[in-house]
């Protein structure tokens, strides 16, 4: 099993709709999750950051973790074709080892 | 120049070359990074150093090899390598690597590595 599991897509999504982005994960450790966007011919950018379970807002994404289940998410809402890139989720427990999904590449068509 | 920038920005190299990449950020921080990014497959850390000191090494074969000579250079030292070595080297940093504040990891644009 690998350690983190994202869905490569591609999502395709038209303007306006809510995209929910997911990863599950296997090492318990893990404290700090994260979301990164990368954009073609970019390195990823940290979009939003959450650290043990919770919720966190920050305008129209939303990130969610659920560690009793290893789950965690990323809620893009009235998603625009500026939000087309591949989202990237990150974890790591208390050391330096950072562990990425492969990412999913969306497509928010006008 | 802001943030963090990666030369060049694309590479082909024979499998006999050397070469090197070169990363420097402009953030004040103190740990760096190098990951390697292949199509459809994670992220792959490769090295971190904390205040010049390389505090991980995954288990990265010694074709690579890792310079930090002060905390806002890094470079990777390419020699030897195989065409299963193509793919985009990513720099990274960091605040510092070992407190909670690692996870916020700024990346350069990344090298396009082609090995032939």
């Amino acid at each position: 099993q690998k350690e983190v599991e994202q869905d490569p897509g591609p999502l395709s999504v038209p303007e306006g709709a809510i995209v929910s982005l997911n990863c599950t994960y296997s090492n318990s450790a893990f404290q700090y999750f994260m979301w990164y966007r990368q954009y073609s011919r970019k390195g990823p950018e940290l979009l939003m950051y959450t650290y043990s379970s919770g919720n966190k807002e920050d305008g129209r994404f939303t990130a969610q973790v659920d560690k009793s289940s290893k789950y965690i998410s990323l809620f893009i809402r009235d998603s625009q074709p500026s939000d087309s890139a591949t989202y990237l989720c990150a974890m790591r427990g208390n050391n330096n080892d950072m562990r990425f999904g492969a990412g999913t590449r969306l497509t928010v068509k006008p | 120049e802001t943030g963090v920038t990666q030369t060049p920005r694309h590479l082909v190299m024979g499998m006999t070359n050397k070469k090197s990449l070169k990363c420097e950020q402009h953030l004040g921080h103190n740990a760096m990074y190098w990951y390697k990014q292949s199509a459809k497959k994670p992220l792959e850390l490769m090295f971190v150093y904390n205040f010049k000191e390389q505090t991980e090494n995954n288990s990265v074969p010694s074709r690579f090899s890792p310079e930090c000579p002060n905390s806002s250079h890094l470079f990777l030292h390419l020699h030897t390598l195989q065409p299963e070595d193509s793919a985009l080297y990513l720099c990274a940093s960091s605040q510092d690597s070992t407190s909670g504040r690692g996870y916020e990891q700024y990346f350069g644009p990344g090298t396009r590595l082609t090995v032939t």
